[in-house]
């Protein structure tokens, strides 16, 4: 099993639309959640991290699940600059961080 | 907002070639880490480092790798002999805390062995 899983996608909607991504982890023992977003050849940006309690920035919501080691990304009313890559991103059992894969959203007009 | 900055953007080496690449992370940030993504790849782990010393590597850091924090400011990763599998781009990126502390990135260098 992949230690941090996801689609890759691509998610093509359009404006304003709901999408939500998912992940799945291996290692019972992580600690810390993140989203990260990384557009194309750039570096990841911390979207935000995520806690056992869920918890929503403006238009993102993010929930974990520990007993299904599960992770969910919800962006409601998608703007085109949501385009990206979304990253699922793990710590193990130190602060090195795993990554999955992506998932790429493509949001159209 | 404090960021983490790297130099050069994009380095381009022959193999065999040795290689520095340099990070200036957020200054009142203690924990520091590389990464490298190849083309197409998830961004993977090479390095953390604490206290001026590693704190724990992974597989790829063989020993043609070495970090360095040479003052106050620079972390640097250095690829002593570069290989064409070493082509990536190297991440650098800083953190207030280890554990569960959010680590932020810099943009980037682009490494191509020729």
């Amino acid at each position: 099993r992949k230690e941090v899983e996801q689609d890759p996608g691509p998610f093509n909607v359009p404006e304003g639309a709901t999408v939500a991504f998912n992940c799945t982890y291996s290692n019972s023992a992580s600690q810390s959640f993140f989203w990260y977003r990384q557009d194309c050849r750039k570096e990841p940006k911390l979207l935000m991290s995520v806690y056992s309690s869920g918890n929503e920035d403006g238009r993102f919501t993010a929930q974990l699940n520990r007993a299904s080691q599960y992770i969910s990304l919800l962006i409601r009313d998608s703007k085109l600059s949501d385009s990206a890559t979304y990253l699922c991103v793990v710590n193990g059992d130190t602060d090195k961080l795993i990554f999955g894969t992506g998932t790429r959203l493509q949001v159209f007009p | 907002e404090p960021e983490v900055t790297q130099t050069p953007s994009h380095q381009v080496t022959q193999m065999g070639q040795e290689v520095i690449l340099r990070c200036v992370p957020i200054s009142n940030h203690l924990y520091f880490y590389w990464y490298r993504q190849i083309l197409g790849q998830k961004v993977e782990f090479l390095v953390s480092f604490y206290n001026n010393e590693i704190s724990e590597k992974s597989e790829i850091f063989d020993d043609q790798f070495s970090v360095e924090r040479p003052d106050g400011s620079n972390f640097t990763l250095k690829i002593r002999s570069t290989k064409l599998e070493d082509s990536a781009m190297y991440f650098c990126a800083s953190s207030g805390g280890g554990g569960t502390y959010e680590q932020y990135f810099g943009p980037g260098t682009r490494l191509t062995v020729t």
